[in-house]
């Protein structure tokens, strides 16, 4: 089993749409957990930390689900802005430099 | 802008050669990262170093090895390298705060061809 897993995708939805992503990670160890952004042939940016009681940032809400070791993330209102690769990442490591583990990432894309 | 950055940004090398990598994060953070992104595979850790100290090697062959002179630069010398080895190479800073959500931001990366 991968130790950090996402469904690749490619999800194409409209705008204004809902859209949720779940990704799930093997290690019950695993202390932090982010979604980043990749935009096409740029580096990855962090989208969002997922706290253990849930977060949100205007039209994104990140969950983190430990019983069942998932993390998700909705976006509401999807804008054309949106499109891009969605990489959710664990920290295997403890607290200090990270371990970071990703997953393959999940390709969006949003239709006017 | 990002804080990191990276040269060069393309880089064509045979497998008889050998190159350095080279980071800079003008962020003052204390912590440093090299990772691997090869197509349809999931970005890969590397290496991780610490107020200047190597601490994860994660199975990485000796032909990829770093080196952090300080705290802001960062090095990963190839030599020898497989075609396999082609990817985007990024590197990444965080300040390591005794937190485990630190943010980490990444640069724009080196694009590798071996050939």
């Amino acid at each position: 089993r991968k130790e950090v897993e996402q469904d690749p995708g490619p999800f194409n939805v409209p705008e204004g749409a809902t859209v949720a992503f779940n990704c799930t990670y093997s290690n019950s160890a695993s202390q932090s957990f982010f979604w980043y952004r990749q935009d096409c042939r740029k580096e990855p940016k962090l989208l969002m930390s997922v706290y253990s009681s849930g977060n949100e940032d205007g039209r994104f809400t990140a969950q983190l689900n430990r019983a069942s070791q998932y993390i998700s993330l909705l976006i509401r209102d999807s804008k054309l802005s949106d499109s891009a690769t969605y990489l959710c990442a664990v920290n295997m490591g403890g607290a200090g430099a990270q371990k970071l583990v990703f997953g393959q990432g999940t390709r969006l894309t949003i239709n006017p | 802008e990002t804080g990191v950055t990276q040269t060069p940004r393309h880089l064509v090398m045979g497998m008889t050669n050998k190159k350095s990598l080279k980071c800079e994060q003008h962020l003052g953070h204390n912590a440093m990262y090299w990772y691997k992104q090869s197509a349809k595979k999931p970005l890969e850790l590397m290496f991780v170093y610490s107020l200047e100290e190597r601490v994860e090697n994660n199975s990485v062959p000796s032909r990829f090895s770093p080196e952090c002179p300080n705290s802001s630069h960062l090095f990963l010398h190839l030599h020898t390298l497989q075609p396999e080895d082609s990817a985007l190479y990024l590197c990444a800073s965080s300040q390591d705060m005794g937190n485990s959500y630190n943010e980490q931001f990444f640069g724009p990366g080196t694009r590798l061809t071996v050939l």
